[in-house]
């Protein structure tokens, strides 16, 4: 049971280009999100989806979009990364969106130049 | 707008010192508040979820308490392991996401 899983761990772009990152996780949880962590400004909720095929905007969305593929998988792509999209990328899940605990992945740490 | 304050920003205590992180919230009903544990380089590790004003829920050395306007994170004798950044956070009952104040920053030395 590895929980939530997130690839890559590590990566690099230049401005402009584009990339995709993956989530997966083997909880059966209905509901996934995309976090972003920046210093002093906390953890910051860019797109959720609350079941498989509905996915909705959070805090901070733009310049960014996202895909549930199935019920284990939601990813995160950026279409032309920019340098305030340095950051560090946190998906979770839970089981549902009203009170349910949100269980968080590694993370991955994008720098962009 | 949901708001979460963490004080203090960073804490140092020697092993054994007890002490308690503070999370103070601002919310339009409040359907849960949530503990998190984050180590360098790590996604936030779950410790707790509070429902409500008066409850209490404890694991090893960490007891976390809620009332209507704060929540803290007791740590009890606490050991060098237990350094780690603590995170709150808030879901309102009209909402869905979660709201995270900053976090303290905890070092326990030995």
């Amino acid at each position: 049971n590895a929980g939530v899983t997130q690839t890559p761990k590590f990566q690099v772009l230049k401005t402009g280009q584009s990339m995709t990152l993956q989530c997966a996780q083997d909880m059966n949880h209905n509901s996934m999100y995309w976090y972003r962590q920046d210093p002093g400004m906390g953890l910051r909720l860019i797109y959720y989806s609350a079941s498989e095929g509905t996915t909705d905007k959070g805090e901070v969305p733009n310049g960014y979009n996202v895909s549930r593929l199935n019920k284990r998988e939601f990813s995160l792509r950026l279409e032309s990364a920019a340098p305030s999209q340095t950051s560090v990328y946190f998906c979770a899940s839970s089981e549902g969106l009203a009170g349910d605990t949100q269980y968080f992945g590694p993370g991955t740490r994008l720098t962009v130049l | 707008e949901d708001q979460v304050t963490q004080s203090p920003e960073a804490l140092r205590l020697q092993e054994g010192e007890s002490s308690s992180l503070n999370c103070s919230y601002t919310v339009s009903g409040l359907r849960g508040l949530f503990w998190y544990r984050q180590d360098p380089g790590k996604g936030p590790e779950f410790l707790f979820t509070l429902y409500s004003a008066g409850e209490e829920k404890e694991k090893e050395r960490l007891k976390a308490t809620l009332t209507k306007k704060e929540s803290f994170l007791h740590i009890t004798a606490p050991k060098p392991e237990d350094s780690a950044t603590y995170l709150c956070a808030v879901q309102a009952s009209s909402g869905s996401r979660l709201t995270f104040g900053e976090g303290t920053q905890l070092t326990v030395n030995p």
